[in-house]
């Protein structure tokens, strides 16, 4: 398994600014992902985060918007650029373990409302 | 396309009760099928995952979930619920050529007391 950490945990932003959040992963996991929730609703995958290279960015999300690092195995960061009030979302870092092992796990969430 | 269908959005249950929430599923080729719980304010907590093998899967918790192949479904069980139960619960599968989650729309359960 692996147990994933994310920072902050919520946070309340003026709009025209950026917030970056930060994931940490226990152990080293073959692929990472970004999601976005609206509370109570099903998640969006934004982004798989690759390890090295740019992030693999699914329709309807850009770089210059979502921007994403994964330096090493275990560490991934998610910046949403230039938010507005639409940007308040619930954002939740996964993980997968490799091996074999299909179980994707997920962060505690951040929760973010742009003002 | 590979897609996932949770048809209720609210499931009510009696606490002592057996609770069922349903999930059904379209993927071509074999289907790796989990589920997940949600508590407020919380992230995604894994439950179980059916791969291959026995049809019944016991999870986390007390959850089991049965794979029905001829029917495509794969319904979350717990024969007697309990007030924490009470959560948002998510069906999920795996496309098999994106490797991809697809996640269904959630199906609040509430365990009443």
């Amino acid at each position: 398994s692996a147990v994933i950490s994310q920072k902050p945990s919520r946070d309340i932003c003026q709009r025209g600014t950026s917030l970056t959040i930060q994931c940490q992963v226990d152990s080293q996991v073959t692929m990472m992902f970004w999601y976005r929730q609206q509370p109570g609703q099903s998640l969006t995958l934004i982004a798989t985060a690759n390890q090295g290279s740019e992030a693999t960015y699914e329709s309807g999300f850009v770089i210059d918007k979502f921007p994403i690092s994964r330096p090493n195995l275990t560490f991934s960061t998610l910046t949403v650029s230039n938010m507005s009030p639409e940007d308040s979302s619930i954002y939740l870092c996964s993980a997968r373990t490799g091996g074999g092992g299909e179980t994707q796990y997920f962060g505690p969430g951040t929760r973010l409302l742009v003002l | 396309a590979q897609s996932v269908a949770q048809p209720e959005d609210q499931v009510n249950v009696a606490e002592g009760n057996p609770l069922t929430v349903k999930c059904t599923y379209s993927v071509s080729g074999n289907p790796y099928l989990f589920w997940y719980v949600q508590y407020p304010n919380r992230g995604l907590q894994f439950l179980l995952k059916y791969i291959t093998g026995d049809n019944l899967v016991k999870g986390s918790y007390g959850f089991e979930a049965e794979f029905n192949k001829s029917q495509t479904s794969f319904h979350l069980k717990k024969p007697s619920a309990l007030v924490s139960d009470s959560a948002l619960y998510f069906c999920a599968v795996r496309d098999p050529k994106t490797y991809k989650y697809i996640f269904g729309t959630g199906t609040r359960l509430k365990v009443l007391a």
